[in-house]
């Protein structure tokens, strides 16, 4: 199985900061990655696909990058709305696989 | 708009079955790969298994493997997973997930989820 490894676990941040998630698999995935925010109590939502296309109403402050093995979610201005978790998910093999997270708390 | 609403979830003993169903609407329902995904009382996210649109091609994790069966009633636009032999590390909520337009691998709208609870 593919393996993501998500770091940091947990991101403190201001409102208005720059924030960048990483996700490392353990094998080529190629560019076949998406990001997924999820709230408390909520189910998860896609911001992110093919490892850098924006998923259809979510805001450009949301941009992701990378392939291969690295990848990279970045909030250009942390927003209040977007504190949350975050996962990565590789489908290039079965089975599809995510990421532990990464909380991004108030700081 | 797409809606999904789970629903089958419950108290179950270890060793019991479910059946959890996943009623959909919005959407044209028999052109969508659809995916089960859970997770366990404050962990992450874990794939369980998706099925293509005509429910001829389907694809388990290991932890389900022979003992979960994926399927899809195409003229009633809901979605199923059976789930026999449960153990305690089944305990989740289960959610389904539709595949985007592009990739039925990634997942453009969830249900609330359905909690299923295995425990004596």
């Amino acid at each position: 199985d593919i393996q993501m490894t998500q770091s940091p676990s947990t991101l403190s941040a201001s409102v208005g900061d720059r924030v960048t998630v990483t996700c490392r698999a353990s094998q080529n995935i190629f560019s076949w990655l998406a990001w997924y925010q999820q709230k408390p109590g909520k189910a998860p939502k896609l911001l992110i696909y093919k490892a850098s296309t924006l998923e259809t109403g979510v805001p450009s402050r949301f941009s992701g990058s990378g392939s291969g093995t690295e990848f990279t979610l970045t909030i250009s201005s942390l927003q209040p709305d977007d504190f949350a978790t975050y996962f990565c998910q590789q489908y290039n093999l079965y089975p599809l696989t995510f990421g532990g997270g990464t909380k991004v708390e108030i700081k | 708009e797409v809606l999904l609403l789970e629903s089958g979830g419950g108290l179950v003993q270890p060793g019991g079955s479910l059946r959890l169903s996943c009623a959909a609407s919005g959407f044209p329902f028999s052109t969508y790969v659809m995916n089960w995904v859970r997770q366990a009382p404050g962990q992450g996210l874990q794939w369980v298994s998706g099925i293509s649109g005509s429910g001829g091609t389907t694809y388990y994790a290991d932890s389900v493997k022979g003992r979960g069966t994926i399927s899809r009633d195409n003229s009633k636009n809901t979605l199923y997973l059976q789930m026999n032999s449960l153990t305690v590390e089944d305990t989740a909520i289960y959610y389904c997930a539709k595949g985007n337009a592009l990739s039925g691998l990634v997942w453009d709208s969830w249900g609330q989820g359905t909690l299923v609870t295995v425990s004596s």
